[in-house]
C-alpha cells in the first residue's frame, strides 16, 4: 500500500536560518508531488508540485524553494527563514491519470522565531 | 482567476440538526470540485467529489453552476462529524498536475 512520510513533525528556527523539509512517498512511481502550506488564519496554498525527478514549478514567488532529487522524495528549502514563512506544510501526492483524490502526509509545524 | 471562498471559519450545531457548509467558487472553465476533511489528529482526505454525486458518511454536496455554489450538506449532524473541512477546485496544468485551490476552511462543532 501508499504511504507519505514527512518529517521533521515540528520544527523551531530562527529568523535567518536554512530550511530543510523532506517528504517520501512510498509503494508507488511517478507520482505527482505537492507542498502546500497553511498560515494562521488562512486555507491551503498551493506552493510547488513536480511531475517528475528534477521539473519543479512553483505557485507563488516566495523565499522558498523545492527540489526533487528521486522520483519519491520531494524536498522543501530556504536559504534564510522569515517570520512570515511560520506555518503548517503539508505534502501531497497524486498517481497521475489513475485518481482524482491527492494524498497527504502528517504535515510539519514550522515555527520562524 | 480561480477562487474558492468558504464564507463561515467556525460552525456550531447540536447533535441531530441539519448541516449546511457554504463554498462559493470562481472559474472560469467546467469546475471539478471537492470537499476534503481534517478530524482531530488525523490527515487530510478526501471527504467527496461532485462527480461522483455520492453520499458519504451521510454527506452531500450539489454543484450548482448558476450560484457557483458547492454547497456541504448532512441531515441530522452527528458528534464525529467535528472537524476542519475544505472546498477545493481543480485545474490541471500544462504537464497534466492536477492542481487544487482551496478555501480558507470551516471548522464544524457538533455539540451534545
Amino acid at each position: 500500500s501508499q504511504t507519505i512520510h514527512q518529517w521533521p513533525a515540528t520544527l523551531v528556527q530562527p529568523v535567518g536560518s536554512p530550511l530543510s523539509l523532506e517528504c517520501t512517498v512510498e509503494g508507488t512511481s511517478n507520482p505527482n508531488l505537492y507542498w502546500y502550506r497553511q498560515a494562521a488564519g488562512r486555507g491551503l496554498q498551493l506552493l510547488f508540485y513536480s511531475v517528475g525527478i528534477g521539473q519543479i514549478s512553483s505557485e507563488v514567488p516566495q523565499n522558498l524553494s523545492a527540489s526533487r532529487p528521486q522520483d519519491r522524495q520531494f524536498i522543501l528549502s530556504s536559504k534564510k527563514l522569515l517570520l512570515s514563512d511560520s506555518g503548517f506544510y503539508l505534502c501531497a501526492w497524486r498517481t497521475p491519470g489513475q485518481s482524482y483524490e491527492q494524498y497527504f502526509g502528517p504535515g510539519t509545524r514550522l515555527t520562524v522565531t | 482567476a480561480q477562487r474558492v471562498t468558504q464564507p463561515e471559519k467556525l460552525l456550531s450545531v447540536f447533535k441531530g440538526a441539519p448541516v449546511e457548509l457554504k463554498c462559493n467558487y470562481s472559474y472560469s472553465g467546467s469546475p471539478e470540485l471537492f470537499w476534503y476533511v481534517q478530524y482531530s489528529r488525523q490527515r487530510l482526505q478526501l471527504l467527496l467529489r461532485h462527480i461522483s454525486r455520492e453520499s458519504i458518511k451521510g454527506f452531500t454536496a450539489d454543484l450548482n453552476k448558476g450560484e457557483t455554489s458547492f454547497h456541504l450538506k448532512k441531515p441530522f449532524a452527528q458528534e464525529e462529524d467535528s472537524a476542519m473541512y475544505y472546498c477545493a477546485l481543480s485545474s490541471f496544468s500544462l504537464q497534466g498536475a492536477q492542481k487544487l485551490v482551496f478555501g480558507q476552511g470551516t471548522r464544524l462543532t457538533i455539540n451534545p
